[in-house]
């Protein structure tokens, strides 16, 4: 089975600074990868699928890139509602494995 | 709206089972595959399976296989996930999410969640 391996598990950061998330595939997933947001007692939030197309609505600071086994995440300018739980996801053959989950916190 | 109601929490002894519900609106039931996840307290997200709406096929993750079962009904527009043999370890919020891409393409990103359904598992 594929994994995908999130880093770091936590991240301190300011309002306004640029912040990166990093999710690493056990095998070469092509661009079959997402990221998802989670806030305290909601359900996750799609942000990115196929590793770099916005769902509707999520606002254009953020953006994700990579292909194959290196993906990333990236916030331009932090905002106060983006402090939350963020979880990458890859799909391959009907089977789908979640990130363990990156903290983001208020430093 | 799309829009994805759970059915309400449940309190289960250790080896029962438990069917989870879910009904959907506000598309066209038969487009859409329809994942089910878990989150045990405090932890990550896990995906547990997905059913075709169309012909009700269905994959399960490795860990679940042999305890899971998840079924359709066309009819009444509603999505439903048992699981067996209870153990504290499935302790967990269970979600139905709709996935993105338009069957009979290949499934692969959860777009709409429903609230969740607390299973507690507990002797």
């Amino acid at each position: 089975d594929i994994q995908v391996t999130q880093s770091p598990s936590t991240l301190a950061a300011s309002v306004g600074d640029r912040v990166t998330f990093t999710c690493r595939a056990s095998q070469y997933i092509s661009s079959w990868l997402a990221w998802y947001q989670q806030k305290p007692g909601k359900a996750p939030k799609l942000l990115i699928y196929a590793a770099s197309s916005l769902d509707n609505g999520v606002p254009s600071r953020f953006s994700g890139s990579g292909s194959g086994t290196e993906f990333t995440l990236t916030i331009s300018g932090l905002q106060p509602d983006d402090y939350a739980t963020y979880y990458c996801q890859q799909y391959n053959s009907f089977s789908i494995a979640f990130g363990q989950g990156t903290r983001l916190e208020i430093k | 709206q799309v829009q994805l109601v759970q059915s309400g929490a449940e309190v289960k002894k250790p080896g029962a089972s438990v069917k989870v519900s879910c009904k959907a609106s506000g598309y066209n039931f038969t487009n859409f595959h329809m994942h089910w996840v878990r989150q045990a307290p405090g932890q990550g997200l896990e995906w547990v399976g997905i059913i075709n709406p169309s012909g009700g096929s269905t994959t399960y993750a490795k860990k679940f296989q042999g305890r899971v079962t998840m079924t359709r009904d066309t009819s009444t527009g509603t999505f439903d996930m048992e699981l067996s043999s209870l153990r504290s370890e499935d302790t967990a919020m269970y979600y139905c999410a709709r996935d993105i891409v338009l069957v009979p393409a290949a499934p692969g990103w959860i777009q709409h969640w429903g609230q969740g359904t607390l299973v507690t598992v507990s002797s």
